[in-house]
């Protein structure tokens, strides 16, 4: 079974510029979460998703972000227009369940590491 | 708010030694997750361990264990007999039910053959 994958692995970019990250999460998991750990720091959460729907988005620092999940399937994350403090690695994570109950686990991407010049 | 400290950025351990990572947490909650979150250098997050918090008894997996001390809201990794795949950054987190996770800043383990 494919895990949670994240394109592209790597990408830098001009202050500016946008960029759209996307994340395919495991096939049949609803909870979709994007996280951000910018250079040593906390990994910061930045929204849910259940399915299509934008559960919790508080964690978002500013509207230049925007986050998409097309027919809760695969989610794309546009940063427009990117500036120096939005480097760091955004990691994606997916659970099949709402929340953490049993042996529900939140499945990782490896996140892309983006760096604005 | 809720918050997740690791005290310590860094941490070196003899291979074939045992090692204790620390992490202590702030929260009102009393139903909630703990967990430990490795991260080796191809970036892939896998969760070594989790603990539920109304669970008394410690959560083992394999080389791992956890010392669970919810009064405390202390929740430290040992690591047993360990070996140099198990060299990565750790991190610590928290979760109430259906909600995000929260993250320490993390702890770098380099194993020392």
């Amino acid at each position: 079974e494919a895990g949670v994958t994240q394109f592209p692995s790597h990408s830098v970019i001009e202050k500016g510029q946008t960029v759209t990250l996307r994340c395919d999460p495991i096939s049949g998991h609803d909870n979709l979460y994007w996280y951000r750990r910018v250079m040593g720091k906390e990994i910061k959460f930045l929204l849910h998703f259940v399915k299509e729907s934008k559960q919790d988005e508080s964690g978002m620092p500013n509207n230049r972000f925007l986050a998409e999940r097309t027919g809760g399937t695969y989610s794309t994350l546009k940063v427009q227009p990117a500036e120096l403090e939005d480097s760091g690695v955004y990691f994606c994570a997916s659970s099949q369940d709402v929340g953490w109950k049993g042996n529900t686990e939140a499945f990782f991407g490896q996140g892309t590491r983006l760096t604005v010049v | 708010a809720q918050t997740v400290t690791q005290s310590q950025p860094e941490m070196s351990v003899q291979e074939a030694e045992t090692v204790t990572l620390s992490c202590t947490y702030d929260t009102s909650e009393s139903d909630y997750y703990l967990f430990w979150y490795k991260q080796p250098p191809s970036r892939q997050m896998i969760l070594v361990i989790r603990q539920e918090a109304y669970k008394q008894q410690n959560a083992t997996e394999n080389r791992f264990s956890v010392n669970f001390q919810k009064a405390a809201k202390s929740f430290s990794l040992k690591i047993s007999d360990s070996q140099l795949g198990d060299a990565a950054m750790y991190f610590c987190a928290y979760s109430i039910r259906d909600d995000k996770i929260i993250f320490g800043k993390g702890t770098r383990l380099h194993i020392l053959p």
